[in-house]
């Protein structure tokens, strides 16, 4: 499985944009990154995944290295609500269990 | 509305009292799985199926068992609990077999074995 490695913590101010970083250098050509949060009490939530391309949804954009070898998930406008851990896992896309690794994640804090 | 339940959300046992904690979803998902989520490891997958009557191994398989009955359903079983077994369990579920599908997990289950 391609290792991601993330920083422990981030913190932002309510209503700025925050930009949470990710190297996965070992991924391999075929696998998608994902990112997932977790609040705290609460099951892991899907935030958005992407390729090659940089992707939008509602929730955040993704901007992924023409290397692929890093991504970084953004949030436009950061509200208390965004403060949770976010993994970033890189999803094997072939065999039998394609299943989601999830690392420690960065811990975003998000002050009024 | 496309969910996952676990029911109990809280449980405390004592040690080898046999013990489910049932999942279920309402999207019609092939794929389901288990995770246990433990301070310092993160989560770790402990069983998964792939479709009705099809279960196999995660990474952390020892003291629990899964069934697959129905598609909607896939409880996690400990026949005979113990003390580091307790953890926060989640159940997941999505369309596929393939990782690059949105997984979608419960709220979780606290489960302490005394």
């Amino acid at each position: 499985d391609a290792k991601t490695t993330q920083p422990n913590s981030m913190e932002s101010n309510e209503e700025e944009p925050v930009h949470l970083p990710c190297n996965h250098s070992t991924i391999s050509g075929t696998d998608y990154i994902h990112w997932y949060r977790q609040l705290p009490s609460q099951g892991p939530e899907y935030v958005i995944h992407g390729l090659t391309s940089n992707v939008n949804n509602r929730m955040a954009s993704l901007a992924i290295a023409e290397d692929r070898k890093s991504s970084t998930l953004i949030l436009h406008r950061a509200t208390l609500r965004d403060a949770a851990v976010y993994y970033c896992i890189p999803a094997v896309s072939t065999g039998a269990n394609s299943k989601l690794t999830f690392g420690k994640g960065i811990t975003l804090s998000v002050r009024p | 509305e496309a969910q996952v339940t676990q029911n109990p959300r809280y449980l405390i046992t004592v040690t080898g009292k046999k013990l489910t904690v049932t999942c279920s979803q309402n999207m019609n998902h092939e794929y389901m799985s288990w995770y246990r989520q433990d301070p310092g490891l993160g989560l770790r997958q402990i069983y998964y199926s792939m479709n009705v009557e099809v279960t196999d191994k995660g990474d952390v398989p020892e003291g629990y068992k899964v069934s697959r009955k129905e598609k909607r359903n896939f409880p996690l079983i400990l026949e005979s609990p113990s003390p580091n077994q307790t953890s926060l369990y989640f159940c997941a579920s999505r369309h596929g077999q393939r990782a690059y599908n949105e997984q979608f997990f419960g709220p979780g289950t606290r489960l302490t074995v005394l």
